[in-house]
C-alpha cells in the first residue's frame, strides 16, 4: 500500500501570500489530520477531517483552514502569511480517526520570507 | 499550557546500551499513549503505543512503561543501535465524544554513539 504523500515538498513564499498544502491519505483511511512543527515546539495540532467535516480543530488563527474532498485527500491553506509560519506541515491519515494509530506524510517545508 | 512533555531534550547513549526516553503529562483523561521516531527530512513513524488499562507493552527492543498515577511513561530501547538516532515523539489522547485528537511532546533527540 502506498503511504501518505504530500506535495509540493518544499515551498518559499513572501510575507501576505496564501499557500494551499495537498495530502494523499493511504488508501482506505478516511481521517486526516494536520500538524505544524516548529523547533522546540513539538507537534502543534491544527484540524482533523473524516468524510469531508472537520472534527476536530488546534488553537490556530482563522488563516489557517483546511477541507477534504470525497476521495479523502486533504488540502490546507494558510492565508495573509506571517513569517511565523515557516515550518514543517504534517499530515496524517487514519483509517476512522479513532484511538489507532497515525501514518504520517513527509511533510512539506514552508519558509516565509 | 503543555499537556505533555518530554523534558530532556537530547539524550546520548553507548551502542548496545538501553535508551530511555521520558514523557510526562497533566490531563488525567488521557488514555491512549503513542511513540513515534523522526528522522530529518522524514514523517515521523510510528514506534509503539500503550492503553491506560496496560502498564507495559513490548515490541522487539522497544517497550514502553505507563505510570498512571505519576502520570509518566517511558521508552526503554534495547539494545540501542546506531540507526535509533532520531528525534522521538510521545503523543497522548483521550476517547471525547467518539473523536480523538493526539497532543505531542516536543520531542527528545537520541543519539546513539558506535
Amino acid at each position: 500500500k502506498a503511504g501518505v504523500t504530500q506535495t509540493p515538498r518544499y515551498l518559499i513564499k513572501t510575507r501576505g501570500q496564501q499557500v494551499t498544502l495537498s495530502c494523499s491519505p493511504i488508501s482506505g483511511h478516511r481521517s486526516v489530520s494536520w500538524y505544524q512543527q516548529t523547533p522546540g515546539q513539538g507537534l502543534q495540532f491544527l484540524f482533523e477531517y473524516f468524510s469531508e467535516t472537520q472534527r476536530n480543530k488546534g488553537n490556530f488563527p482563522g488563516r489557517f483552514s483546511g477541507r477534504q474532498f470525497s476521495n479523502s485527500r486533504s488540502e490546507m491553506n494558510v492565508s495573509t502569511l506571517e513569517l511565523g509560519d515557516s515550518a514543517l506541515y504534517l499530515c496524517a491519515s487514519s483509517f476512522q480517526g479513532s484511538q489507532e494509530t497515525q501514518y504520517f506524510g513527509p511533510g512539506t517545508r514552508l519558509l516565509v520570507l | 499550557d503543555q499537556q505533555v512533555k518530554q523534558n530532556s531534550p537530547s539524550l546520548s547513549v553507548q551502542e548496545g546500551r538501553i535508551s530511555i526516553l521520558n514523557c510526562d503529562y497533566t490531563n488525567s483523561m488521557f488514555d491512549y499513549f503513542l511513540w513515534y521516531k523522526k528522522y530529518p527530512a522524514e514523517g515521523p513513524t510510528f514506534l509503539i503505543s500503550i492503553s491506560s488499562i496496560k502498564d507495559k507493552n513490548e515490541d522487539g527492543r522497544f517497550t514502553v512503561f505507563l505510570n498512571k498515577s505519576a502520570k509518566h511513561l517511558s521508552l526503554h530501547i534495547v539494545p540501542s543501535q546506531p540507526g535509533d538516532s532520531a528525534v522521538y515523539f510521545c503523543a497522548a489522547s483521550a476517547a471525547t465524544s467518539g473523536t480523538y485528537k493526539y497532543i505531542f511532546g516536543t520531542g527528545t533527540r537520541l543519539k546513539v554513539l558506535a
